[in-house]
C-alpha cells in the first residue's frame, strides 16, 4: 500500500500563474516532508522540506504546506517559469525505529510550464 | 564541486552477469542509499547505511547486496542480474540516518539487464 500519493502525474500551467503540486499520505508516524525536482538525465534535486510541527515552510518562490489532520501537504510556485518544468517527488520520513530517516516517495507528478 | 558521484553512468548487461555499481560522497555523510526509479513507481529504496560498518534493507532489496567499508563508498552488488532489475539506480547521501534531512543524490546509472 502506498504510503505517499501525488494523484496527478501531470500539471500544466501558463508561465506567471501559480503551481500548485499536492501530496497526500497514510502513515501519521511521518514527521517530515520534503519536494524533490528532478530533470531528465540527472538525479533529484532537494528543494523544500517542512517539520510536522510547521503548517508552512517558503523560500523564495517556493511555499510547502501541511495539513496535518488532512494527511495533506502542496507545494505551491509561484511565479511559474519555463525552467520549472520537471517532475516533482514528494517524500516523507520518521524519526522512529529501524528505519528512521529513509524517505518514501510519491511516484512523481511532472510539471509543465508552458510560456 | 562535493558531491555524489555514482559510476558507470550507463550499462547493458546479459541476464546472469554480476555487475556492481559505485557510489563515491565526498561530503563525509555518515548515511548513504541506494534506490531504483522505475516508470510510473518513483524511487524505491533497495539498501541503506547509516553509518560505515553497518547497512540495513529498504523496500525492495531481493538480488542486492552492499558494503559499507568506509565513509566514502557504498557499492550495490546484483549477483545474478535479471531483466527486471532494469533500472535506474541513484545513490544518495545525508549527514545522519536520523530523520528531518535531506539526502543529497547522484545523477544516476541507467542499466539495462538483457
Amino acid at each position: 500500500d502506498q504510503q505517499v500519493k501525488q494523484n496527478s502525474p501531470s500539471l500544466s500551467v501558463q508561465e506567471g500563474r501559480i503551481s500548485i503540486l499536492n501530496c497526500d499520505y497514510t502513515n501519521s508516524m511521518f514527521d517530515y516532508f520534503l519536494w524533490y525536482k528532478k530533470y531528465p538525465a540527472e538525479g533529484p534535486t532537494f528543494l523544500i522540506s517542512i517539520s510536522s510541527i510547521k503548517d508552512k515552510n517558503e523560500d523564495g518562490r517556493f511555499t510547502v504546506f501541511l495539513n496535518k489532520s488532512a494527511k495533506h501537504l502542496s507545494l505551491h510556485i509561484v511565479p511559474s517559469q519555463p525552467g520549472d518544468s520537471a517532475v516533482y517527488f514528494c517524500a516523507a520520513s520518521h524519526n522512529y525505529g529501524g528505519s528512521q530517516g529513509n524517505l518514501i516517495f510519491g511516484k512523481g507528478t511532472k510539471l509543465s510550464v508552458k510560456p | 564541486i562535493a558531491g555524489i558521484t555514482q559510476a558507470p553512468t550507463s550499462q547493458i548487461l546479459a541476464a546472469g552477469r554480476r555487475m556492481t555499481l559505485r557510489c563515491t560522497q565526498d561530503m563525509r555523510h555518515n548515511a548513504m542509499y541506494w534506490y531504483r526509479q522505475d516508470l510510473g513507481l518513483g524511487l524505491r529504496l533497495i539498501h541503506y547505511s547509516n553509518t560505515a560498518g553497518t547497512t540495513g534493507k529498504g523496500e525492495v532489496p531481493d538480488g542486492y547486496s552492499v558494503s559499507r567499508a568506509n565513509t566514502d563508498d557504498f557499492p550495490l552488488t546484483l549477483a545474478s542480474a535479471v531483466p527486471s532489475q532494469t533500472s535506474v539506480y541513484f545513490c544518495a547521501s545525508s549527514e545522519t540516518g536520523v530523520g528531518n534531512q535531506p539526502q543529497h543524490f547522484g545523477d544516476g546509472t541507467r542499466l539495462s539487464i538483457l
